[in-house]
């Protein structure tokens, strides 16, 4: 059975640093594009960015472009995205998804808030 | 980037009639492949997304028939032919050609 799992909700302060995960399984990892979507409070879904973890190519919406980081390790099917130093304005879900037929599976979401 | 409109933002419809969605894209999504990346999802409230549709047409795996896409180049719609309460949510459309994907605004359905 293919899943994704991401890591569990986050809270922490403007400045802060933080690295959210998606973890695959019941299928080949490195075989399948994985992406990120976030999703404001009440609001719509945005794509950040998409990463193919067998050769780790990235790349991103431009709206995210050096806002955020995509990586991914083969080694435990895993892929990330973390930020540098979060702002309110990152408060949101993030999700992730495979990118089969556009998004067949994907991931519970990440519910990141900051606030000071 | 390739914007996506959706009409309308929101349907009320009564259980066992019909709706339908429409999705315009800024650019055609004809890839050089022959293939059409347009894409519906469906979030249900407090879910993640979920497929129901993929290259304009194709229903995904357990989605029930009464679910049907179609259109081409820069047109589409996503058809309920007979709407049941399971149905209420955001319904989605996104495209995805050249691995830059982008979604529409959402259209909430609700039931009356």
């Amino acid at each position: 059975e293919v899943q994704l799992v991401q890591s569990g909700a986050e809270v922490k302060k403007p400045g802060e640093s933080l690295k959210i995960s998606c973890k695959g399984s019941g299928y080949s990892f490195t075989s399948y594009w994985i992406g990120w979507v976030r999703q404001m409070p009440g609001k719509g879904l945005e794509w950040m960015g998409i990463i193919y973890p067998g050769d780790s190519d990235t790349r991103y919406s431009p709206s995210f472009q050096g806002q955020v980081t995509i990586s991914a390790d083969k080694s435990i099917s895993t892929a990330y995205l973390q930020w540098s130093s979060l702002k309110a304005s990152d408060t949101a879900m993030y999700y992730c998804a495979r990118l089969q037929y556009g998004g067949d599976y994907w991931g519970q979401g990440t519910l990141v808030t900051v606030s000071s | 980037d390739i914007v996506m409109t959706q009409t309308p933002l929101s349907l009320s419809v009564t259980p066992g009639q019909p709706a339908s969605i429409s999705c315009k894209s800024s650019q055609s999504l004809l890839h050089s492949d022959g293939k059409t990346y347009l894409y519906w999802y469906l979030q249900k409230p407090g879910q993640s997304p979920q497929l129901l549709i993929y290259e304009v047409s194709s229903r995904f795996s357990g989605v029930p028939d009464r679910f049907s896409g179609s259109g081409s180049g820069t047109d589409f719609t996503l058809k309920i032919s007979r709407v049941e309460a399971e149905d209420v949510g955001v319904y989605y459309c996104m495209q995805g050609i050249h691995l830059l994907y982008t979604f529409g605004q959402g259209t909430k359905l609700e039931i009356k």
